[in-house]
């Protein structure tokens, strides 16, 4: 049973590009939450997916944006980039909003 | 809104000896509670969860955590640490309902010989 995936592993950007991280859940899992991780913090939740809608949003400008699909799989956009969103970004899935949140291995951007 | 702290930023222990990490929540009346553990590079692993019955809550890897509703607390112990338990922790407790997480900063678990 694999477990939530994500890609790529690691991303290199400059300041201004636009980039898209992907996020498969766990099987049997419909819902799709992102966390942001900056180096030596907790991570920071982003935004929550359900039934293909954005159901509940963090603090993050809207530069950040995402989507799911059909098949629960999920992606977040970020526009505009800075370096300040340097990060380890994480994708959490479960069996609906309320359930118990597993985590992929996590993406790690980097904006130069 | 919830806050969660993790007052130890760093913590070393022989191998062997046993151990403790603290977590203290601020909001909820029954809260849901939950560690996590990242080794270096890596995504998180649930370690354990608490949402309501028995306060001392069992894990995987050994772990335990006793939730005490008057200290607002939510301990994580392991009697024995392996070499291999060397890792951040973390301790979530949502929002509102079960999400969204909110976490604490971490704590670093180095283990020695």
């Amino acid at each position: 049973d694999a477990g939530v995936t994500q890609s790529p592993t690691h991303l290199i950007k400059t300041r201004g590009q636009q980039v898209t991280l992907r996020c498969s859940p766990k099987s049997g899992h419909d819902t799709v939450s992102w966390y942001q991780q900056a180096l030596g913090q907790g991570p920071q939740f982003i935004f929550q997916y359900y039934e293909e809608e954005e159901r509940q949003r963090g603090n993050f400008p809207d530069r950040f944006s995402g989507h799911q699909f059909p098949n629960y799989s999920s992606e977040l956009n970020v526009n505009a980039l800075l370096l300040g969103d340097s990060a380890l970004y994480l994708c959490a899935s479960g069996r609906g909003p309320q359930e118990t949140q597993y985590f992929g291995p996590g993406t790690r951007l980097l904006v130069l | 809104a919830q806050s969660v702290t993790q007052p130890d930023i760093h913590i070393t222990v022989s191998e062997g000896a046993s151990l403790e990490l603290r977590c203290n929540y601020s909001y909820g009346a029954t809260p849901y509670l939950f560690w996590y553990v990242q080794s270096p590079g890596q995504g998180l692993q649930l370690l354990l969860k608490y949402f309501s019955g028995d306060t001392l809550v069992q894990g995987i890897k050994g772990f335990e955590a006793e939730f005490k509703r008057s200290q607002s607390s939510f301990n994580l112990r392991k009697p024995s640490v392996h070499w291999s338990d060397a890792a951040e922790y973390f301790c979530a407790a949502p929002n509102s309902g079960n999400t969204p997480l909110v976490f604490g900063k971490g704590t670093r678990l180095s283990v020695i010989a």
